[in-house]
């Protein structure tokens, strides 16, 4: 199993420049979700999806885009970056209970995004 | 929404004492509460997790302790090896909903 594999892994784009980042996991988890960590701020929650074909917001969506086409990806973009998306962005997928609680969440290796 | 608050931001101890993070939430219908240790550049990984209806959870030198009813929850670590060197996040979530973090803690283990 390869777990959950984030594409690409480095990335430098220009303001105004679009690009869609990729998220793949392996473990038919239902639960994916998209984080950003900047320093000293912690991982911030963009998007999240708690299964195929549905997404939300979490703390900070302003700027990007979700899709959830597939159970296996979920896939983050940005339509007109900006130098304050510089950023390590990173996935993460997790299986909920039978009772619909939260367990482990599982992260790819991250992507490191710069603006200029 | 969820909103967690964790301290401190940095944390240095000698090898072989005791550390201490501690975190609050604010949504009291949150029942999941999970520890992960971020290696300088490497990806998160679980060390413990905890649910609401249990106060304390060991494993080895990890532990874990939940008050709900002050809606705080900590990690100790006991016996510090300067491989506990690390970040650690705490996180909150109720049940299916999003998974939301703490802003972290750098923890340095001095030899």
């Amino acid at each position: 199993n390869a777990g959950v594999t984030q594409t690409p892994k480095f990335r430098v784009l220009k303001t105004g420049q679009s690009m869609t980042l990729l998220c793949a996991q392996d473990m038919n988890h239902e639960y994916m979700y998209w984080y950003r960590q900047d320093p000293g701020m912690g991982l911030r929650l963009i998007h999240y999806s708690v299964g195929e074909g549905t997404t939300a917001k979490g703390e900070v969506p302003d700027g990007y885009n979700v899709s959830r086409l597939k159970k296996q990806n979920f896939l983050l973009g940005l339509e007109s970056a900006a130098p304050s998306q510089t950023s390590v962005y990173f996935c993460a997928s997790s299986r909920p209970t039978g009772k619909n609680e939260n367990t482990e969440a599982f992260f790819g290796q991250g992507t490191r995004l710069t603006v200029v | 929404g969820e909103n967690v608050e964790q301290h401190p931001s940095t944390l240095s101890v000698q090898e072989g004492d005791s550390a201490v993070i501690k975190c609050t939430y604010s949504d009291s219908a949150s029942n999941y509460f999970p520890w992960y240790k971020q290696e300088l550049g490497k990806r998160p990984q679980l060390i413990i997790d905890i649910r609401s209806n249990v106060g304390e959870k060991k494993d080895q030198r990890i532990a874990v302790t939940l008050n709900k009813t002050a809606k705080h929850f900590s990690l100790h670590i006991t016996e510090t090896q300067p491989e506990d060197s690390a970040v650690y996040f705490c996180a909150a979530s109720r049940r299916g909903n999003k998974l939301v973090f703490g802003a972290g803690t750098i923890l340095r283990v001095k030899s």
